[in-house]
């Protein structure tokens, strides 16, 4: 089983849509969770951080629940600038430290016009 | 603030080579890491410093691969004799220290990684 799980994807949907990313991991001891996001041939991007109360960012929400070990990252009201590829990615390490980030495959999404 | 550099942005060598990749990290981060991703894979950790020394290099792929960090500055990731399956792109990223004040003390920056190709 692999230690982070992403949809495969790609996903490809129209400006204006809701999209919804889900991800899995194995570690049940896995400390801090991250959305990143990675636009073609760039370096990955801190997109958000995800906390288990749930958090928003503009068109942006992400959820975790620990139970399940699930993560998930919701778009809203879609925009062509966000086409990129979305990574799931989980750090074990506790007490603020991020050094050892395990990161999904990733999943492609490309809105259209 | 300049972000993290990595240099060659493309490196292109045959089976045997070798090659040395340089990241220069933003000024004043303790923190430096090595990442690989393979075609078709996932980003993988291959270490990790505290300024020169070396926390973790569990993801080190076995001895043809050398990292050094040397003054705690840049540092630089060595593949000798450079295979196949090196092919991928390596990312640098640095973070501020533990124990820095700030929500994104310890938050990584990546760089734009260092292509190879082993023919």
């Amino acid at each position: 089983r692999k230690e982070v799980e992403q949809d495969p994807g790609p996903f490809n949907v129209p400006e204006g849509a809701t999209v919804a990313f889900n991800c899995t991991y194995s570690n049940s001891a896995s400390q801090s969770f991250f959305w990143y996001r990675q636009d073609c041939r760039k370096e990955p991007k801190l997109l958000m951080s995800v906390y288990s109360s749930g958090n928003e960012d503009g068109r942006f929400t992400a959820q975790l629940n620990r139970a399940s070990q699930y993560i998930s990252l919701l778009i809203r009201d879609s925009k062509l600038s966000d086409s990129a590829t979305y990574l799931c990615v989980v750090n074990d390490i506790g007490g603020g430290s991020n050094y050892k980030l395990t990161f999904g495959k990733g999943t492609l999404l490309t809105v259209n016009p | 603030e300049a972000g993290v550099t990595q240099f060659p942005s493309h490196s292109v060598i045959e089976k045997g080579q070798t090659v040395t990749l340089r990241c220069d990290p933003i000024s004043g981060h303790d923190n430096l890491y090595w990442y690989r991703r393979v075609m078709g894979k996932e980003i993988k950790f291959l270490l990790h410093f505290v300024k020169e020394s070396k926390q973790d290099e569990s993801g080190m792929p076995n001895n043809r691969f050398l990292a050094e960090r040397t003054g705690g500055t840049y540092s630089t990731l060595k593949v000798q004799p450079a295979e196949l399956e090196d092919s991928g792109v390596y990312f640098c990223a640095s973070s501020p220290g533990f124990g820095r004040e700030g929500p994104w003390a310890n938050v990584l920056t990546f760089g734009a990684g260092s292509r190879l190709t082993v023919l």
